[in-house]
Order: C-alpha cells, then sequence, then structure tokens
C-alpha cells in the first residue's frame, strides 16, 4: 500500500521555465514532509521540507506547497536550470517517525 | 571529504552466500539508517540506530542482521542470499532520530544476487 505516490515517473522542462513536482499521500496523519533530490549512482540529498501547519514554504529557487486537505503537495522549481536534472523524492512522516517515500520522479531539464 | 561512506559499491554475488557491507560517517551524527531501494525505486526503512542502540527494525528477514560498533558505524551482514535481495542499499546518517532532520545519505551499493 503506497502511502506516499509520486505519479509522474518523469518530466521534461525547458531550461528557464518552471517544474512543478507532484506528491500525494493517504495517510491523514503525516505532518512533516520532504524533498530529497537525487543523481545518478549517488544518495539523495535533502532540498526542503514543510510542516503541516505551513502551506508555503520558499528556498531560493525552490518552493514547496502543501495542500492538506487535498493531501497533496508540490516543488516548483523556478527558473529551472541544467543542473536541476535529477530524480526528486517525496517523503512524508507522521509524529517524525520514520521516513515514509515515494518512488520519485525523474526531471530532466532541456537546454 | 567524504561525510556518508559505504563499501563496497557493487557487490555482486551467488545465491546462498553471506555478505557484509560496510558503512562509515563522519559528521558527528548520533542516529544512522539502512534503506533498500527496491526495484520499483521505492526507499524503505530497514534499520534504525541511535547511539548505538536499535531503534527502528523494520519488517526484514532475520537474515539481515545490522551491527553498529560504534556511533559512526553502521554495518549490514546478510547471510544466505536470496535472488529478491537484488538491491540498492543505502546507508544514511542524521543528528536526531526524528524524520525532520536532514539525512545524509551515502552514495549506494548495489548487490545482485545470481
Amino acid at each position: 500500500d503506497q502511502q506516499v505516490k509520486q505519479n509522474s515517473p518523469s518530466l521534461s522542462v525547458q531550461e528557464g521555465r518552471i517544474s512543478i513536482l507532484n506528491c500525494d499521500y493517504t495517510n491523514s496523519m503525516f505532518d512533516y514532509f520532504l524533498w530529497y533530490k537525487k543523481y545518478p549512482a549517488e544518495g539523495p540529498t535533502f532540498l526542503i521540507s514543510i510542516s503541516s501547519i505551513k502551506d508555503k514554504n520558499e528556498d531560493g529557487r525552490f518552493t514547496v506547497f502543501l495542500n492538506k486537505s487535498a493531501k497533496h503537495l508540490s516543488l516548483h522549481i523556478v527558473p529551472s536550470q541544467p543542473g536541476d536534472s535529477a530524480v526528486y523524492f517525496c517523503a512524508a512522516s507522521e509524529s517524525n517517525y520514520q521516513l515514509i517515500w515515494g518512488a520519485g520522479t525523474k526531471l530532466i531539464i532541456k537546454p | 571529504d567524504t561525510a556518508v561512506s559505504q563499501t563496497p559499491k557493487y557487490l555482486v554475488t551467488q545465491m546462498g552466500n553471506d555478505k557484509s557491507i560496510k558503512c562509515e560517517q563522519n559528521l558527528g551524527h548520533d542516529t544512522m539508517y539502512w534503506y533498500k531501494q527496491d526495484s520499483k525505486k521505492f526507499l524503505k526503512i530497514m534499520f534504525s540506530y541511535n547511539n548505538k542502540e536499535l531503534i527502528i527494525n523494520e519488517t526484514v528477514p532475520n537474515r539481515f542482521s545490522p551491527k553498529s560498533p560504534d556511533k559512526a558505524h553502521l554495518n549490514l551482514h546478510i547471510n544466505s542470499l536470496e535472488l529478491g535481495d537484488s538491491a540498492v542499499y543505502f546507508c544514511a546518517s542524521s543528528q536526531d532520530p526524528r524524520s525532520s532532520y536532514e539525512q545524509y545519505f551515502g552514495p549506494g551499493t548495489r548487490l545482485t544476487v545470481t
């Protein structure tokens, strides 16, 4: 049973445009959400997070939006750069317990 | 300077063998993890140790045994390897066991069981 779903296995975006990566979850008790980024042959690296008490968190070019009623979060990257090409994982947790991970979305930034 | 390192990076072995994967972190973190990334690319927690004590032990076969000789090391020993054990195994560490704390991952070990 997938509690965290990233329904798009891949996404292709033109350099300079906005990249929007989506994540849906089923467990309404999740209260913390994180995005990790992964390059080939490397482990995931932390990107940005959001607590359920917020609906938006911004860090430079990266913004995460949380819609609790829809059990949906999204990661916006503006503007997209070639170095953003990677696999992006969404992860969620309940009461600071273990992370539940999505399957990832491969983002390809076209020059 | 590698923060979280794993050895080996690649491991090819036959069914029935016993193998170990080593993990070391030089970040001074108290918590370390083992994850398995399966064929569907999901990352699933296997074990978590905090200050050398086991705090998360998910439903994994008891052929998998973690060993933490000190806070900086968490090794994974696998007995009687099976085809289904083929996956990428990631070690990670964090300052605190709470999931809101950033986890730092090693580069992964690709295990192939033939």
